[in-house]
């Protein structure tokens, strides 16, 4: 059964103070790895997808990294409106129907403060 | 562009009564959409599968004949809570993914649904 752990929890910055969220996963192959961005009472915004172990994407000030294991979501010099909870999904190899399926992890909270 | 609507964006019923969800692809077409349900600070939960022209597929767990789901075409699907009682309060999703695309799933604003 396909898992996604994402610590932690909840997380609290100054502005400017950069930090890493992180997404262990365990997955019998993985098609793709995806960040999203909830804001309170909203649905999912879509960020990255990452497909390989090794790859990067950076949007702003964010930047997503990943293993065979895990991926990081680096914030750098962040700011009050990067303040939601940031989730993170696996997509396994599959047939259609199975491989479009996404496991979520229960997100971390990110809270930017003044 | 990939943008999913949902309507309503809330709606609070009567114990027993049905509620239809709308989840519409604005400017792609989407050969699957998804439903997810999400309690407080809790993550989604994939209810079912839902692709054009096809019977959607449920999740283990999910009574097919309590969440029905139609999709229409190829911009609309449809879930439908059937006998709502409190226990259905939550916050519902949906996803569109896009026809030729990659795997990216864009999702809808969502429905709160309150059941008294």
């Amino acid at each position: 059964e396909d898992q996604v752990t994402q610590s932690p929890e909840a997380l609290r910055l100054q502005e400017g103070e950069s930090s890493s969220l992180n997404c262990s996963y365990t997955v019998s192959g993985l098609r793709g790895l995806f960040w999203y961005r909830q804001d309170p009472g909203k649905g999912p915004e879509f960020l990255f997808t990452l497909y390989s172990a090794g790859e990067e994407k950076e949007k702003e000030r964010l930047k997503a990294t990943l293993t065979k294991k895990e991926s990081f979501l680096h914030i750098t010099a962040p700011k009050p409106e990067d303040s939601a909870t940031y989730l993170c999904a696996v997509q396994a190899v599959g047939l259609t129907g199975g491989g479009n399926k996404l496991t979520f992890g229960t997100g971390t909270q990110l809270k930017v403060e003044l | 562009g990939a943008v999913v609507s949902q309507h309503p964006s809330r709606v609070i019923c009567k114990s027993g009564t049905s509620v239809k969800i709308e989840c519409r692809s604005l400017d792609f077409q989407a050969t699957t959409m998804f439903w997810y349900r999400q309690f407080p600070k809790q993550s989604l939960m994939l209810m079912a599968t839902s692709n054009e022209g096809s019977k959607a597929t449920y999740e283990q767990g999910v009574e097919k004949d309590k969440f029905l789901i139609n999709h229409a075409s190829l911009t609309l699907s449809t879930l439908t809570v059937t006998s709502a009682h409190p226990e259905d309060s939550s916050f519902y999703i949906c996803s569109a993914r896009a026809l030729l695309e990659t795997n990216e799933q864009f999702f809808g604003p969502g429905t709160r649904l309150t059941v008294l």
